[in-house]
């Protein structure tokens, strides 16, 4: 069965900063994998995906985020942080050779970013 | 291009009463998705519909929790009777088409369920 780990619940990062969200996943054949925000009382927004080819992805709002297949992870980056960046983000992952076509969301990792 | 539509945003209900949601997907999505998500959790998914078929139901407490789309196209989610514990936002979400795993949802903006 596929899933996601987000070992984070919190990271705390300064404006101007850049951080990182940390996502692992477990699946097993090829994964596609992919990060939504979630701004308060708000629905799931898509960021970026990784489906095929080159190991680093680039999404909405300047963030980008890194495929390792060797380390079964799909970081989340940003090279400079905002204020408007904090929210509630959440790694997925739809596993290509298990049948299941049901995309399987992380707990998710509050991401606050101060002044 | 409208959004996925979902209402109402806020209800607040009685344990061992009834409720139900809709939700209108993006014109054309073959696919949608309910899924519930519990304060610090994240979405899980409880029924999944291709057209007006389902296409996993595993996680949909069938005791009390039923959906249906039956044009295929809106959907309604009815839990009867709540339990405390189905406080929680439900979100529906809407893709192309299930079969296609490179495509990402888009969501609603939730309706959140208070059970007292």
């Amino acid at each position: 069965a596929q899933s996601v780990a987000q070992p984070e619940d919190q990271v705390n990062v300064a404006e101007g900063n850049p951080l990182t969200v940390k996502c692992t996943y477990s699946v097993s054949g090829n994964p596609y994998l992919f990060w939504y925000v979630q701004y308060p009382n708000r629905g799931l927004q898509f960021l970026l995906k990784y489906i095929t080819g080159d190991n680093l992805v680039k999404g909405s709002y300047g963030f980008e985020a890194e495929f390792n297949k060797s380390q079964t992870s799909f970081h989340l980056k940003k090279p400079s942080a905002l204020v408007s960046d904090s929210a509630l983000y959440f790694c997925a992952v739809r596993d290509l050779a298990g049948g299941s076509y049901i995309p399987t969301f992380g707990r998710g990792t509050s991401l606050i970013v101060h002044p | 291009e409208a959004g996925v539509a979902q209402s109402p945003r806020y209800k607040i209900i009685e344990k061992r009463q009834s409720v139900a949601f809709w939700c209108n997907p993006i014109s054309g999505h073959a696919t949608l998705y309910w899924y519930q998500q519990i304060l610090g959790q994240g979405p899980k998914l409880l029924i999944q519909f291709q057209n007006n078929g389902v296409v996993d139901d595993s996680q949909l407490p069938k005791d009390r929790f039923s959906a249906e789309r039956l044009k295929g196209v809106d959907s309604t989610l009815k839990i009867q009777p709540a339990k405390l514990e189905d406080s929680a936002v439900y979100l529906c979400a809407s893709s192309l088409d299930s079969r296609d795993n490179t495509g990402e949802l888009f969501f609603g903006e939730g309706s959140r369920l208070t059970v007292l």
